[in-house]
């Protein structure tokens, strides 16, 4: 069965402070992905990685760095944390040919 | 890039109905169109996918049909059941490699006993 880990279900950050959300995958796969959930928004992609130390933009990378020094490990960085991303991450790998796997989320809010 | 819109965002059925969900997607070159249901407090779990060579598929209650000339695909739900009762998202692969999905906004399907 293959497994995405997110270190953390809920976070509680203070605003400014910098946050790293890990995620690991079981497998030997290259593509890696975060994703963040609003309601009313689905999931938009924050950034993705296709190997080891690449990285790619998403959709919304603003605010958002990411590390991909092993292949098993991708983390999302949050430089200096703001309200307005206060939400749900869902990191995610490939698992072809059946799409995506999705880690089980890390809920952050940020006060 | 790709945009991938989805209606409606919310939808109730009786137990025993249908539900129908329809999402269209832009880029021309997207060629893979998997389904994912998230129950709450859950993680989206891959439910149902479809492929630009195929104009449907079946999987027991569930099916999908692509229409690529339309640019559009819908998942099919029949006799429904409260179990359903999730948030549906369909989702597109653009032309860009990676194996990149686009999500549409998300479906809350209530299926009512």
């Amino acid at each position: 069965d293959v497994k995405v880990t997110q270190s953390s279900r809920y976070l509680v950050k203070r605003t400014g402070e910098k946050v790293f959300l890990e995620c690991v995958q079981d497998m030997d796969h290259e593509n890696m992905f975060w994703y963040r959930q609003d309601p009313g928004l689905g999931l938009r992609l924050i950034y993705f990685s296709y190997d080891v130390k690449m990285k790619e933009k998403g959709d919304i990378p603003e605010g958002y760095s990411v590390s991909r020094e092993k292949k098993e490990r991708f983390s999302l960085i949050l430089e200096s944390a703001s309200t307005n991303q206060t939400s749900m991450y869902l990191c995610a790998r490939t698992d072809p040919p059946y799409g995506y796997t999705f880690g089980s989320g890390t809920r952050l809010t940020v006060v | 890039g790709e945009n991938v819109e989805q209606h409606p965002s919310t939808l109730s059925v009786q137990e025993g109905d249908s539900a129908v969900i329809k999402c269209t997607y832009s880029d021309s070159a997207s060629n893979y169109f998997p389904w994912y249901k998230q129950e709450l407090g859950k993680r989206p779990q891959l439910i149902i996918d479809i492929r630009s060579n195929v104009g449907e598929k079946k999987d027991q209650r569930i099916a999908v049909t692509l229409n690529k000339t339309a640019k559009h695909f819908s998942l099919h739900i029949t006799e429904t059941q409260p179990e359903d009762s999730a948030v549906y998202f369909c989702a597109a692969s653009g032309s860009t490699g990676f194996q990149k999905l686009v999500f549409g906004t998300g479906t809350r399907l209530l299926v009512s006993p």
